[in-house]
């Protein structure tokens, strides 16, 4: 059965620098989006993508988010400048034409 | 707005007893609903859905969800829980228009199956 794969599956930085977390979607899916669980909590929207541009965006995704589709079969959420409230688990997920959306098995990101 | 209400953080039922995990919803027009259920340290699994159709529905591992239009209610529900079914239930609603749906989660219930 397909499956949405995330890489790392840990990620430690420090404060203030870069992190890409990579997500391979499903083949066939065209609706790509990440999500984020701080620790045991709410599953927040972060943003969608489609066609190659960001569709939305919550209040979560500022400039110093950013998305990208580089290849055809990865998508990448980087986060410019990492601040310890990002400190989270990031969850890709994507959706064919059907309405349900498969999510990745999730990045923890510790940011000290 | 669209969203979704747990009430309940925790619910605990004996193995073999019935289950229920509450969720109730807000929306306009005709709600998109989703239960999607976390394991430790795992990622989100779709459990199942309600698009149209038959109020109850059915998904994955025994589970089914009874869409109540009256009540504004999506509970979740299995005949007989078990241990394995220990886990962090999420339900989520559809927000948005075209194909760019995005999901409103509900804040979770966490379901402990007691041997």
């Amino acid at each position: 059965e397909p499956e949405v794969t995330q890489t790392p599956s840990h990620q430690v930085t420090q404060m203030g620098q870069e992190v890409i977390l990579r997500c391979v979607p499903i083949s066939n899916h065209l609706y790509f989006y990440w999500y984020r669980q701080i620790l045991g909590q709410k599953v927040e929207f972060l943003v969608s993508f489609y066609n190659n541009e960001i569709s939305e965006k919550s209040e979560i995704f500022d400039d110093q988010f950013s998305v990208e589709r580089p290849d055809g079969s990865n998508f990448t959420l980087k986060i410019r400048s990492t601040k310890l409230e990002d400190s989270a688990m990031y969850f890709c997920a994507s959706k064919g034409e059907q309405e349900t959306q498969y999510f990745g098995p999730g990045t923890r990101l510790l940011v000290l | 707005a669209q969203s979704v209400a747990q009430p309940e953080d925790q619910v605990n039922v004996a193995e073999g007893n019935p289950l229920t995990v509450k969720c109730t919803y807000s929306v306009s027009g005709n709600p998109y609903l989703f239960w999607y259920v976390q394991y430790p340290n795992r990622g989100l699994q779709f459990l199942l859905k309600y698009i149209t159709g038959d109020n109850l529905v059915k998904g994955s591992y025994g589970f089914e969800a009874e869409f109540n239009k009256s009540q504004t209610s999506f509970h979740l529900k299995k005949p007989s829980a078990l241990v394995s079914d220990s886990a962090l239930y999420f339900c989520a609603v559809r927000r948005g228009s075209s194909g760019t749906y995005k999901y409103i989660f509900g804040t979770g219930t966490r379901l402990k199956v007691l041997a």
